[in-house]
């Protein structure tokens, strides 16, 4: 079974700050990284997808991957009120494997308070 | 912006019933998976498919559940019968083609399941 632990929520920032979730994995194997928000009620939204060791921005967020510690995180700046959810990390098994299901952390839920 | 369909989006049911759900993955798309999510906890996956073929059906509970891309479009599963602890939203989601790199997957709005 391949473990995915985020850090315990529930998180709480104010709005303009930086918010910073982070994931811990335990297969070494993992190839795939990705992050997804989920508002109450509603599915999971993909917000960034990491492959290699390193920084990946996009916009607001910025994802990091160290493969050698078994780590990712996430990292939105300017963090808005509109950013309030829950934030699933997962890893995929391999790149490349036809198995391409989805580990999933039980999430770490995030408030931006005005 | 094409996006993967369910129906229904919520379901009420008595246990011992039989339900069904259906899914229409992204036009193109040959991988189509079928996740639950219990409250509080994060998807598993229930079934996976590519185009019409069964890949990785490790974790459906084969007594109760089972799930079909006839055509290798569109997708059932179904619950029967159902019982208290299938109470949950059953995820959708489907990507380009597993195995090519391509693989990132987008999710349907799901379907809320509660059994009474």
């Amino acid at each position: 079974q391949k473990e995915v632990e985020q850090n315990s929520g529930p998180l709480s920032v104010p709005e303009g700050a930086i918010a910073s979730l982070n994931c811990t994995y335990s297969d070494r194997g993992s190839q795939s990284f990705f992050w997804y928000r989920q508002y109450s009620g509603k599915s999971p939204e993909l917000i960034m997808s990491i492959y290699s060791n390193g920084d990946k921005e996009d916009g607001r967020f910025t994802a990091q991957l160290n493969k050698a510690s078994q780590y990712v995180s996430l990292l939105i700046r300017d963090s808005q009120p509109s950013d309030s959810a829950t934030y699933l990390c997962a890893i995929q098994a391999g790149r490349g494997s036809t198995l391409g299901r989805l580990y999933f952390g039980r999430g770490t839920q995030l408030t931006v308070w005005p | 912006e094409a996006e993967v369909a369910q129906s229904p989006r919520y379901k009420i049911t008595e246990k011992s019933q039989a339900v069904a759900f259906w899914c229409d993955p992204i036009s193109g798309h040959a991988t189509l998976y079928w996740y639950r999510q219990i409250l509080g906890q994060g998807p598993e996956l229930l079934v996976q498919f590519q185009d019409e073929s069964v890949v990785d059906d490790s974790q459906l509970p084969k007594d109760r559940f089972s799930a079909e891309r006839l055509k290798g479009v569109d997708s059932t599963l179904k619950i029967q019968p159902a019982e208290l602890g299938d109470s949950a939203m059953y995820l959708c989601a489907s990507s380009p083609r597993a195995g090519t790199g391509e693989d990132t997957q987008y999710f349907g709005p799901g379907t809320r399941l509660t059994v009474l």
